[in-house]
């Protein structure tokens, strides 16, 4: 697709269940990243993926948010044992290279609620 | 530590007014860019402005203005004749390094 496209949409998981979320970067992108943005808050830093390698994690919040992007191209965020303050929205965004002056590209996100 | 603030949480205005976004930040770097981003309702972020800290030259286009100050390290964004449309959260944000660092956002809402 012409854009950053995430999946799904909108997620529901109940207090202790594990979640996936998706990003399918820009084709070609380098540079990928997540974000997490909680209600009206900014998005928060959470990693970033040059190709496959992922580069600075020091923003994923604990040992239960892991990233992967194993072919350099589409990345997934896995939550595990999930709580309510992991309720938000999760940005993807993807760069052309690795250069501080590309901008960078966002997905409509998902809203991730637990209940 | 907070390295962008957008210190207007919320601003109203009427259709045709001009208005204002402050951002303020934070750095050490000699190199960094800033950008500006909106997030109509629809939640996906849009790119406005890209900004190098070795350029100070001030930006037009279209109702659209921004003013980058070094000595204050600010970079604030003007919308001139503001219309309904423009009605969204608005970012700014620093990249220092390989990530990009966000403001809070400033919602600003146009009445007609």
């Amino acid at each position: 697709g012409a854009g950053v496209s995430q999946s799904p949409r909108y997620k529901v998981a109940k207090r202790g269940q594990d979640v996936a979320l998706r990003c399918d970067p820009i084709s070609g992108h380098v540079s990928l990243f997540w974000y997490q943005q909680a209600l009206g808050q900014g998005p928060e830093f959470l990693t970033y993926f040059q190709n496959e390698a992922q580069l600075d994690k020091s923003g994923l919040p604990s040992d239960r948010f892991f990233a992967e992007r194993p072919e350099g191209s589409v990345s997934t965020l896995k939550i595990q044992r999930t709580q309510q303050e992991d309720s938000a929205v999760y940005l993807c965004a993807s760069r052309p290279g690795t250069g501080l002056d590309t901008e960078a590209f966002f997905g409509q996100g998902t809203r991730l609620t637990v209940v | 530590a907070q390295k962008v603030t957008q210190a207007q949480t919320e601003i109203s205005v009427v259709e045709k007014e001009d208005v204002t976004l402050d951002c303020v930040y934070e750095t050490r770097d000699t190199t960094y860019y800033l950008f500006w981003y909106k997030q109509p309702p629809s939640g996906e972020l849009v790119f406005l402005i890209r900004r190098n800290s070795f350029d100070e030259q001030n930006e037009i286009s279209g109702r659209y203005s921004w003013n980058f100050q070094k000595s204050t390290s600010s970079f604030n964004f003007t919308i001139t004749a503001s219309q309904v449309v423009d009605s969204a959260v608005y970012f700014c944000a620093l990249s220092e390094d390989n990530d990009m660092r966000f403001g809070a956002g400033t919602r600003l809402t146009v009445k007609p």
